[in-house]
């Protein structure tokens, strides 16, 4: 059962750039028809979708965050990462990675999360 | 976008009532692609259903997701202590994915 584990700096200060990063054991993140997953909460609030990438590297953004979100991954590290910029009080959540499945033709929902990382912008 | 709408927002029941909880589409749902989900406070959303209707791994079931198109529900048969939570309810398509704002079961 792969596991992901979920790494940020806690407190950025507004304007700067977020930068997290998901360790993923138990499976390699190249793995076939596997994608990889950041979703946000702020506090007291529902569950938002940021982004996907894929083993292929292909990405996915939410139009919300298209233009200020970055994902990559490093296979030779097994982790993949998420880069937000220009980052203002809003974007104070607990920031989750997660795991799914997906091809040309099958779609699956995330089925292994990490236990999250809180990020609070403030100065 | 996709934008889903859950009621009610709030559920009032007791260990042992059942749980109808409703999730609604603005447009219809590609495959029924549709999970649920459900988060205890401070922890990550666990998968319950996927596919509209497919139980995921080990969930008990009392659990059971129903509906196609634009109209989804999730429904629990007879409440335990541990299912009073909140749930999500999920479209996933290939390239896009979008939540539910969350119905709240409280005792």
């Amino acid at each position: 059962q792969p596991e992901l584990q979920e790494s940020g700096p806690g407190l950025v200060k507004p304007s700067d750039t977020l930068s997290l990063t998901c360790s993923v054991s138990g499976v390699s993140i190249i793995t076939t028809s596997y994608s990889w997953g950041w979703l946000r909460q702020p506090p007291g609030k529902g569950l938002e979708w940021i982004g996907t990438i894929s083993y292929t590297g292909t990405t996915y953004y939410s139009p919300s965050l298209t233009g200020r979100v970055t994902l990559s991954f490093d296979a030779s590290k097994n982790h993949f990462s998420l880069k937000i910029n220009s980052v203002t009080a809003t974007d104070t959540a607990m920031y989750f990675c997660a795991k799914r499945i997906s091809g040309p033709y099958y779609s699956f929902p995330f089925d292994i999360w990490g236990q999250g990382t809180m990020l609070t912008v403030s100065s | 976008d996709i934008v889903l709408t859950q009621s009610p927002g709030t559920l009032s029941l007791s260990p042992g009532e059942r749980a109808t909880l409703s999730c609604r589409a603005s447009q219809s749902v590609a495959g029924n692609y549709l999970a649920w989900y459900q988060q205890q406070p401070g922890q990550a959303p666990r998968l319950l259903i996927d596919g509209a209707s497919n139980r995921a791994t080990g969930i008990p079931d009392r659990f059971s997701g129903s509906g196609s198109g634009t109209d989804f529900s999730l429904t629990i048969s007879r409440l335990e202590p541990e299912d009073f939570a909140v749930y999500y309810c999920q479209q996933y398509g290939r390239s896009s994915h979008t939540f539910g704002q969350g119905t709240k079961v409280e005792i």
